[in-house]
């Protein structure tokens, strides 16, 4: 059963730094492209960052460019995020998924595995 | 940035009646369009990916349609447990992905 688990939230000061994970199990987490997507209290799903399988390709909104970085380590199956200079509109549940395949076993980017979420409050 | 438009925002339903829920993209993304439910508190489940190609265990009341840059979700006979939100989402071209604003289903 694929499983996505994040922990690392909480409450932090504007400015302050956070870092979030995510343990992934029951898939070949090495194989497959992960994504953050945030969603502010009240509001709709933002994508945040992708990273590749390897670990060599990453990308990110522009809302979070410069502030955030995004990582993997393969070999303990955990997806991270590490977030700098956090801002009052970064205050939101941020969840992990991972990139979904077709009828084909070609790679997308939809999101049938989410994690359940973890809530980043940033607020002094 | 491509813009993912839902309309409605919100709207109300009975039990039994047939939806439609529309997302238009600000430029063509082909087929390459999901739907996901969301209930309070809970992460977001797939229910149609490639526009029309139903995940697997979504029940079938539920189908997508459209291509290029004007999409429908459409459930035939609603049920109580589809009172939610429901946000479409383009995977055509990022950075950056974009979803829809959402669309909530409330009950009449």
């Amino acid at each position: 059963e694929v499983q996505l688990v994040e922990s690392g939230g909480g409450l932090v000061q504007p400015g302050g730094s956070l870092r979030l994970s995510c343990a992934a199990s029951g898939f070949t987490f090495s194989s497959y492209w992960m994504h953050w997507v945030r969603q502010a209290p009240g509001k709709g799903l933002v994508w945040v960052s992708r990273i590749n399988s390897d670990g060599s390709s990453t990308s990110y909104a522009d809302s979070v460019k410069g502030r955030f970085t995004i990582s993997r380590d393969n070999a303990k199956n955990t997806l991270y995020l590490q977030m700098n200079s956090l801002r009052a509109e970064d205050t939101a549940v941020y969840y992990c998924a991972r990139e979904g395949r077709d009828t084909r076993g070609s790679y997308y980017s939809f999101f049938v595995y989410w994690g359940q979420g973890t809530l980043v409050t940033v607020s002094s | 940035a491509i813009r993912m438009t839902q309309s409605p925002s919100s709207f109300s339903a009975s039990t039994g009646d047939r939806v439609t829920i529309t997302c238009r993209a600000s430029q063509g993304i082909s087929s390459y369009l999901a739907w996901y439910q969301q209930k309070p508190g809970k992460a977001p489940k797939l229910l149609i990916y490639a526009a029309s190609t139903l995940q697997s265990g979504v029940p079938s009341r539920f189908s997508g349609s459209g291509s290029g840059t004007d999409f429908t979700l459409t459930i035939s006979c609603l049920q109580s447990e589809d009172f939610a939100t429901y946000y479409c989402q383009q995977y055509y071209s990022y950075p950056p992905l974009t979803f829809g604003g959402g669309t909530k289903v409330e009950i009449k």
